[in-house]
């Protein structure tokens, strides 16, 4: 179990420009998460998945914003002509899927849009 | 629709004095709710939860909640902060749609 990982640690972005982030779960972990986090402010839902089905979306999601988890292991979260306002930390979460269950989170990915 | 409020964002203690992190909730169903815990340059961490059955949770660092319903409160205490405490701690809640609703945060900062 070496925990939820995610990839890149630091994206620095022209505004326009598109960007993909990587996240891999805790192995046979069925449920995944995005968050997104501005400074000073806790975490906010974006999505959810439970093996590759994407059961649901924040309305933080815009159209701009798109997830998958393909093969129901890892997921991407892609952003399409990135605006300023899309500087934030995005973290990814995932657990087993029993329940109520825990949530363990990744280091984030830090987006800096110039 | 849920809501969490964290109402210090701050929280200066000296080593071994008491601390309470305090978080309200407002919900119009049943809720989960959470502690969670950031330390410096490193992802969020389960403190503790409250799921069902006893009120007051615990952790195994010495920090305890107490659910109160009637309050709709979930405030986190610990009886002596040692250094290692300073991080920042959120406050959530879920009604089990697994959407976590989470606070602004809290930053304890424990001076010597």
């Amino acid at each position: 179990d070496t925990g939820v990982s995610q990839d890149p640690r630091h994206k620095i972005t022209k505004r326009g420009q598109n960007v993909t982030f990587r996240c891999d779960p805790i192995s046979e972990h069925n449920r995944l998460y995005w968050y997104r986090q501005t400074l000073g402010q806790g975490p906010e839902f974006l999505t959810y998945f439970q093996n590759e089905a994407q059961l649901e979306k924040s309305r933080l999601l815009s159209d701009r914003f798109s997830a998958e988890r393909p093969k129901g292991s890892f997921s991407t979260l892609e952003i399409q002509r990135t605006e300023q306002g899309d500087s934030a930390m995005y973290l990814c979460a995932s657990s087993l899927g029993k329940g109520t269950d825990t949530q363990y989170f990744g280091p984030g990915t830090r987006l800096t849009v110039l | 629709a849920q809501s969490v409020t964290q109402l210090d964002s701050q929280v200066p203690v000296f080593e071994e004095a008491p601390v309470e992190l305090r978080c309200n909730y407002s919900s119009s169903v049943s809720v989960y709710l959470f502690w969670y815990v950031q330390y410096p340059n490193q992802g969020l961490q389960l403190l503790l939860k409250y799921l069902s059955g006893s009120t007051l949770v615990e952790s195994i660092n010495g920090f305890e909640a107490e659910f109160n319903k009637s309050q709709t409160s979930f405030h986190l205490r610990k009886p002596s902060v040692h250094i290692s405490d300073t991080a920042e701690y959120f406050c959530a809640v879920d009604t089990g749609g697994f959407k976590t609703i989470f606070g602004a945060g809290t930053r304890l900062f424990v001076k010597a």
